[in-house]
């Protein structure tokens, strides 16, 4: 059963606008999320973290932002850009298990 | 990415046959990961290694072997390749710090 949750395959945004992404999670031991970006023929990258112990976490265009009593978290992309086309796995780990689980992701295309 | 590679990028193979994908870094780091990524599925784990000789499964071992007889090459197996088996395989590691794990470029492997 997937742990990890991302109910939106697809995403298309208006280059200049805000991205949403959406991630649910259902393992209550998870304390550290991860969001990752992947390009066609490429390996995913590290996009940016948050800890349980926060409820945001900003770098630059990116915030991820987390509701623990929700078990949800989110990722703002402000202002999208066409580079920012991409799939964007979201992946939560406890820590003291050094393993990432990971949502099926969500394809983002950022329209001209 | 720097510091770790996969081998072969492409591979077909026919059902029935084995099948061995390589994993190769540079930074003697002491965790390393296979997973598999497939449409609808995203990133789902296979086997991990937490030190030489030292692996355990993942959510999806089936099918699967690994072995770790030198900090920097993980070996995936497929005893006898089936068509299920199709799919991108990705390698990782895991530095530590807020990045969670880096990603090898990965293995397309299609099994006809």
């Amino acid at each position: 059963d997937q742990q990890v949750k991302q109910n939106s395959p697809s995403l298309s945004v208006q280059e200049g606008r805000i991205s949403i992404l959406n991630c649910d999670y259902t393992n209550s031991m998870f304390d550290y999320f991860l969001w990752y970006k992947k390009y066609p023929a490429e390996g995913p990258t590290f996009l940016i973290s948050i800890s349980s112990i926060k409820d945001k976490n900003e770098d630059g265009r990116f915030t991820v932002f987390l509701n623990k009593s929700a078990k949800h978290l989110s990722l703002h992309i402000v202002p999208s850009q066409p580079g920012d086309s991409a799939v964007y796995f979201c992946a939560a780990s406890a820590k003291a298990d050094y393993k990432l689980s990971f949502g099926a992701g969500t394809t983002v295309t950022v329209r001209a | 990415d720097a510091g770790i590679t996969q081998s072969p990028r492409h591979k077909v193979t026919e059902t029935g046959t084995p099948v061995t994908l390589r994993c190769h870094q540079t930074e003697n780091h002491r965790y390393m990961y296979w997973y598999r990524q497939d449409p609808g599925h995203g990133l789902r784990l296979i086997h991990y290694s937490y030190g030489v000789k030292d692996t355990d499964k993942g959510e999806v071992s089936d099918g699967y072997s690994v072995s770790r007889s030198k900090t920097e090459d993980f070996l995936l197996t497929l005893e006898s390749a089936t068509s299920s088996q199709t799919s991108v395989y990705f390698c990782a590691i895991r530095r530590g710090g807020e990045s969670g794990y880096t990603f090898g470029s990965g293995t397309r492997l299609t099994v006809v």
